[in-house]
């Protein structure tokens, strides 16, 4: 089992230029979670899918933010545009949901927005 | 909103002590889970709690859903330097069908060698 896959590791763009991370859950889990990680706020829950739908995305900090799941294996977070302020790291992690609470977190990718 | 209190923000031990942590909130959950996290990785599950008063342990870990299901704390016994690292508690709580989780902002562990 590969786990979680996030690409890029590392971006670095400047200020109103568009962003795509994306994610590959594990194979077979049915809900993916996309966090956002600072020193000031911690582990913040941008948004979260289950079966490919968008339950909650109550998180996400503004407009700028979107978040897709076109199919099981494959979801992306879109900051456009990104500004210094979304500097963080943004996890994407993935769960069976009916089963034990075993959350699985990626890497992660690593954002800086100069 | 939810939160989750853990304090400090950093521990500073000695290798070979023990350390307790501590996670806090006004809420219920119906489930507490504590993660590890490493430089440059994603937060890893240590151990999960299902039922009020459970006390589990997962080697030199041991961690106990507190009886209000309002608290939880994570003990672990004879710290080694691999033990460094920023450890998170989590609650989980349901809302109809589906259930998501609430991290606390985490507590960095250092140990002296």
């Amino acid at each position: 089992d590969a786990g979680v896959i996030q690409s890029p590791r590392h971006e670095v763009t400047e200020m109103g230029q568009e962003v795509t991370l994306r994610c590959k859950p594990i194979s077979g889990h049915n809900s993916l979670f996309w966090y956002r990680q600072t020193m000031m706020r911690g582990l913040e829950l941008l948004i979260y899918f289950n079966n490919n739908v968008p339950i909650d995305d109550s998180g996400m900090p503004e407009d700028r933010f979107s978040a897709k799941m076109p199919n099981a294996s494959f979801s992306t977070l879109k900051i456009q545009p990104s500004e210094p302020r979304d500097s963080a790291v943004y996890f994407c992690a993935s769960r069976w949901e009916s089963g034990a609470n075993v959350l699985t977190f990626g890497a992660g990718s690593r954002l800086t927005v100069l | 909103g939810q939160q989750l209190n853990q304090s400090p923000q950093s521990m500073f031990i000695q290798e070979g002590e023990d350390v307790s942590m501590n996670c806090t909130s006004s809420s219920i959950f119906n489930t507490w889970l504590w993660y590890k996290q490493d430089p440059g990785e994603g937060p890893v599950l240590l151990i999960a709690l299902y039922k009020a008063g459970e006390l589990t342990s997962n080697g030199r870990l041991t961690a106990q859903f507190g009886i209000t299901r309002k608290d939880s704390f994570l003990n672990i016994s004879a710290s080694i330097p691999s033990d460094v690292g920023i450890y998170f508690c989590a609650g989980r709580t349901y809302t109809g069908a589906n259930s998501k989780l609430t991290f606390g902002k985490g507590i960095t562990l250092s140990v002296r060698p």
